[in-house]
């Protein structure tokens, strides 16, 4: 009965480097949402995608991030030449469909800290 | 600005007392959802009320509606030290996606 699956669980980067992030939805779940939190701070949206197509992107950064959720295996969250702003905690969810009828499923998160 | 809004941003409360969390939206919505975060750990659904329900219970939990103020609350009843955890309201666009706008939320201290 295994949720959704993030790793790392924790990153440590030094700026300049990049970050990957991965997420494993729920079994049956083909929508996968990012979030960032940063400290002491709610979720924002970054990305909603379905598998091999990016739905909504409007949260994203407009340079060094981006997403993908290929047909097979997990939705990565990339961020290249990390900075010290970029510090936070990644969060993804799942959910069965796109419709807003229902919750999201969230992971642990994966908590990335730049030097 | 931020869709959904919390207050207050931290709670203190005993055992037993019952916690009232607040949080108002600014845009139409099809649906509130409350969810719960303890520290270092990711986001647990409570529950989720349609905009045409003016109330909705599970457990000790009750949530309000009211569409007009564009305002929610959470009541927590006879709360317990393992409720202490963060409180996020989230609304969703109209857009037919399940991309939800948190607030800050509310950390809610129960002591024993």
């Amino acid at each position: 009965n295994a949720g959704v699956m993030q790793n790392p669980r924790h990153l440590v980067r030094r700026r300049g480097q990049e970050a990957r992030l991965r997420c494993s939805p729920m079994k049956g779940h083909s929508h996968v949402y990012w979030y960032r939190q940063l400290p002491e701070e709610g979720l924002k949206f970054m990305v909603y995608l379905q598998k091999e197509n990016i739905i909504d992107e409007s949260g994203m950064p407009k340079e060094r991030f981006s997403a993908e959720f290929p047909k097979e295996g997990p939705s990565i969250l990339r961020i290249q030449q990390v900075v010290r702003g970029d510090s936070a905690a990644y969060f993804c969810a799942s959910s069965p469909s796109g419709e807003n009828t229902g919750e999201l499923f969230f992971g642990e998160g994966s908590r990335l800290t730049v030097l | 600005s931020q869709q959904g809004e919390e207050d207050p941003q931290a709670l203190s409360i005993q055992e037993g007392e019952n916690a009232t969390m607040n949080c108002s939206y600014k845009t139409s919505i099809n649906n509130l959802q409350w969810y719960r975060q303890n520290s270092g750990r990711g986001l647990v659904h409570l529950i989720l009320i349609r905009s045409n329900e003016r109330e909705k219970h599970s457990g000790r939990l009750r949530v309000t509606l009211d569409t007009s103020k564009k305002s929610s609350s959470l009541l927590i009843t006879a709360s317990r030290a393992a409720d202490t955890a963060s409180y996020f309201c989230a609304t969703d666009k109209l857009t037919g996606y399940s991309t939800l706008t948190f607030g800050k939320g509310t950390m809610l201290l129960v002591s024993p």
